[in-house]
């Protein structure tokens, strides 16, 4: 079966600490995407990294981070130097694909509610 | 800016009543996908359209129905509409590549009062 856990309901830091979100997920497929999304308090979903299930390079994106493993079927992010602005819901991701891209609906975890405070 | 558009921002209305959610895609997208956020669900899959035609059903109630139009805009469809279909409605559309990326209209906040 398909499904995203993130355990992690909140978390709350101080700012300059850094901060990882667990997600771990279940499929049955081989090949499959795994996303994260941040949902600030506005409510917008916005959209923050990618992953194929055969690239377990993690990724670096200032301070943001990616922790891939296909092992542990986990899809780790983590903030380095948290900051207020990064007080948000983050969401984790799957999507199972087909050939051709018609389907790949989104399954999301639960959600894990970080406050950065000053 | 995701680029993705949705109308209206908030709606508010009574038990019974039907309304109507609109999504415009982004430019060049066919996908369009539409999603329901609530408290004790989460974010939930409801409907994939793609070019005009149906693709998948997810978790979409029978009181719920969406289309997709030529000009690739899709309407959510919510008609004998009950307190539990208060949520978060949120649009997404995706590129015509087999690994695109979702990107999110800013959503629909219904409220059934």
């Amino acid at each position: 079966a398909q499904k995203v856990t993130q355990a992690q309901t909140e978390i709350s830091v101080v700012e300059k600490e850094d901060v990882t979100l667990d997600c771990v997920y279940e499929t049955r497929d081989t090949t499959y995407y795994l996303f994260w999304y941040k949902q600030p308090p506005s409510g917008e979903l916005v959209f923050l990294i990618r992953r194929n299930s055969f690239d377990e390079q993690n990724e670096i994106s200032g301070r943001y981070s990616w922790n891939f493993q296909k092992s542990t079927s986990s899809f780790n992010f983590t903030i380095t130097a948290s900051q207020v602005v990064d007080s948000a819901v983050y969401f984790c991701a799957l999507s199972e694909e087909n050939y051709g891209g018609s389907q790949g609906n989104l399954i999301f975890g639960k959600g894990t509610k970080l406050s950065v405070k000053p | 800016d995701s680029g993705v558009t949705q109308t209206p921002k908030h709606l508010i209305t009574a038990t019974g009543q039907r309304v109507t959610l609109r999504c415009s895609p982004r430019s060049g997208d066919l996908s369009v996908y539409w999603y329901q956020q609530s408290l004790d669900q989460g974010l939930q899959f409801l409907i994939h359209y793609y070019n005009g035609e149906e693709r998948a059903k997810g978790n979409i109630l029978e009181r719920f129905s969406a289309q997709q139009f030529p000009d690739l805009h899709s309407e959510l469809n919510l008609s004998s509409l009950e307190l539990g279909d208060s949520a978060l409605y949120f649009c997404a559309s995706r590129g015509t590549g087999g690994a695109d990326t979702q990107y999110f209209g800013p959503g629909t906040r219904l409220t059934v009062l």
